[in-house]
């Protein structure tokens, strides 16, 4: 059952550290998407890929956060350094990059507590 | 920016009963998405809606849109204690490829 596979699931971590979240879209996707999940703030789109290039990532708090695409396989979402206000949920979504009707496949999520 | 804006935003009903969410938006769409949430979990895709089109069903879902009134409605029939989720609607950037989520309908049907 082809899936989104997202790591860690949990993470708590010091104000001030690195964080690194990691994303395997499913197999044959070619588009990526970072969302981030608050209760204040709902779900908002930090960046997402298509073919492994970023084309958007306006959402992104460009000082501390960083996101990349090494591989087909694997794309990762870094913050360095993090804040307490960066605890959240943060998923990733994959799609087949059909551009208009193109639905999104969801993993479940990392969730980071920076204390 | 959020794009959709669903309401309510929280919502009570008993197992039988019928659960209507709606959801508007403020730009020209190439098509609506529903996704729902169940707690701790992520967004699976439910329907998709095209602006050329009126109503789609799905089951025990209802989708309809008002492109003129640029809102959307999910209707879900006879709804199940299973059924118990959040509800969020999603609209692409009319570029191709990017969506946008709104704030999520909380559904809790009671058995």
């Amino acid at each position: 059952d082809a899936r989104v596979t997202q790591t860690p699931r949990h993470k708590v971590t010091e104000m001030g550290q690195e964080v690194t979240m990691r994303c395997q879209p499913i197999l044959g996707h070619n588009t990526v998407f970072w969302y981030r999940q608050t209760m204040m703030q709902g779900l908002e789109l930090l960046a997402y890929f298509r073919n492994r290039a970023p084309l958007d990532d306006s959402g992104m708090p460009k000082d501390r956060f960083s996101a990349e695409m090494p591989d087909a396989t694997l794309a990762t979402l870094k913050i360095q350094p993090s804040e307490p206000r960066d605890s959240a949920v943060y998923f990733c979504a994959s799609g087949l990059g059909t551009g208009v009707d193109e639905k999104l496949f969801f993993g479940s999520g990392t969730q980071l507590s920076v204390l | 920016s959020q794009q959709g804006e669903e309401d309510p935003q929280a919502l009570s009903i008993q197992e039988g009963e019928n659960a209507t969410m709606n959801c508007s938006y403020k730009t020209s769409i190439n098509n609506l998405q529903w996704y729902r949430q169940n707690s701790g979990r992520g967004l699976v895709h439910l329907i998709l809606i095209r602006s050329n089109e009126r109503e789609k069903h799905s089951g025990r879902l209802r989708v309809t849109l008002d492109t003129s009134k640029k809102s959307s409605s999910l209707l879900i029939t006879a709804s199940r204690a299973a059924d118990t989720a959040s509800y969020f609607c999603a609209t692409d950037d009319n570029q191709g490829g990017k969506l946008i989520f709104g704030q999520g309908t909380e559904l809790s049907v009671k058995p």
